[in-house]
């Protein structure tokens, strides 16, 4: 059954601390995306990356860093730089091109 | 400034009647628009979409039209359902080139209402 997982669900956070949020695509994708998304607003583009070991910075990315060693996960690191990160975060991927992209189901990310 | 742009944030409709839900966006260089759906607390799920060079696109339910020297495109659901009841997103490529390689604009979104 192929799609987008992420993990976690939830995912808490202390000031100062870095955590990691999980994207997994068995879709045989070659780009990915990360967004964000904060209540009443639409998605923004944070990084994406179209292949293996390349990625782009979108609209906001500052505050967040990726890697994309696998062409099945692309990591998104929320960073102590990052002053406002609680939002919904959420992946997904694509074909390329004109494609459509499918969305995982998000991760809520919560400071302590 | 936002390029995709959703100006109702919510549309209150009854069932079996007609939802049409609105999005215009400022960049005349777009060729491409997708709808997206989504339920609280999930992903995006992609609906319909429609090529600049088309200006209706159908399927089942669900009709978009596009007029491009109004730079405005339209979702139209009919009959509204009560599984229906969600926020629509319109979105567009986020580069004149790519064609969505580069990532989605998307517009703040509707939230859509069906009545009983």
């Amino acid at each position: 059954d192929g799609g987008i997982t992420q993990s976690p669900k939830y995912l808490f956070r202390k000031e100062g601390q870095n955590v990691t949020l999980s994207c997994e695509q068995n879709l045989n994708h070659d780009a990915m995306y990360w967004y964000r998304q904060d209540p009443g607003q639409g998605l923004r583009l944070i990084y994406y990356s179209q292949i293996v070991n390349d990625f782009q910075k979108g609209d906001i990315a500052e505050g967040y860093s990726v890697s994309r060693e696998k062409k099945e996960s692309f990591p998104l690191t929320v960073t102590s730089a990052q002053k406002n990160p609680t939002a919904f975060y959420l992946c997904a991927s694509s074909g390329g091109g004109i494609e459509t992209q499918y969305f995982g189901p998000g991760t809520r990310l919560l400071v302590l | 400034d936002q390029q995709v742009k959703q100006n109702s944030p919510s549309l209150s409709v009854q069932e079996g009647r007609i939802s049409i839900l609105n999005c215009d966006y400022t960049n005349s260089m777009f060729d491409y628009f997708l709808w997206y759906k989504k339920y609280p607390a999930e992903g995006p799920t992609f609906l319909i979409s429609i090529s600049s060079i088309k200006d209706k696109n159908e399927d089942g339910r669900f009709t978009v039209f596009l007029n491009k020297s109004a730079k405005h495109l339209s979702l139209h659901i009919v009959p509204s359902q009560p599984g229906d009841s969600a926020v629509y997103f319109c979105a567009a490529p986020a580069s004149d080139s790519g064609g969505g390689a580069d990532g989605l604009t998307f517009g703040k979104g509707t939230h859509l209402i069906i009545q009983p």
